[in-house]
């Protein structure tokens, strides 16, 4: 079965220190993760893609696939990232999301 | 830049009673999709729709749901009969065409509260 996890429901950091957001998966073929963001009254909203090997807004996810993880990192925390985030993996036939239960990241100035 | 809308941003309602919500997708997408998230839980896949057919669904999307292409532009989620448990921010979402699409983009959301 698929599935993706994700262990912290909150997580508090200050302002320019390292943040880490947890995210681990179950799937039974090649994954596609995504990682989304929701920032207070706004839609969801892709923050990024494994494939894409990119980093946004200073955030970068690597997909590990012996821990089956994919966490989102970010090395110095800014007050603007605080938001709702969601890890994501899509389907091979790319017609469903799997979404984790999220993290709120709360970062402190 | 194009976005995704969806109406009523809210809706109230009676239990047993069949509710439309409506998703106006960005009109160059072919596939869409529509999600709830019921308070305090995750955003849980229901159904994703191409070509005018339901290409996968959930176990949540049961006979109590349907969807539609009515027109060109309109994506609409109808549940029948709905229950308590149906209470939740159903949230449409539209990407483009083939296996590389990049993400879905996602509307504001329905909060539909059943009582």
């Amino acid at each position: 079965a698929q599935r993706v996890t994700q262990p912290e429901k909150l997580l508090s950091v200050f302002k320019g220190a390292p943040v880490e957001l947890k995210c681990n998966y179950s799937y039974s073929g090649s994954p596609e993760l995504f990682w989304y963001v929701q920032y207070s009254r706004q839609r969801l909203q892709l923050l990024l893609r494994h494939i894409s090997r990119e980093s946004i807004k200073g955030f970068t996810a690597d997909l590990n696939k012996g821990e089956t993880s994919f966490h989102l990192k970010k090395p110095f925390a800014q007050e603007e990232d605080s938001a709702m985030y969601y890890c994501a993996l899509r389907s091979n036939t790319g017609n469903q999301f799997y979404f984790g239960t999220g993290t709120s990241l709360t970062v402190i100035p | 830049e194009p976005e995704v809308t969806q109406t009523p941003s809210h809706q109230v309602t009676q239990m047993g009673q069949e509710v439309i919500l409506r998703c106006v997708p960005i009109s160059n997408h072919l596939y869409f999709y529509w999600y709830r998230q019921i308070l305090g839980q995750k955003v849980e896949f229901l159904v994703s729709f191409y070509n005018n057919e339901i290409s996968e669904k959930s176990e949540i999307f049961d006979d109590q749901f349907s969807v539609e292409r009515p027109d060109g532009s309109n994506f609409t989620l109808k549940i029948r009969s709905t229950k308590l448990e149906d209470s939740a921010m159903y949230f449409c979402a539209s990407g483009k065409q083939g296996l590389n699409q990049e993400t879905q983009y996602f509307g504001p959301g329905t909060r539909l509260l059943v009582l």
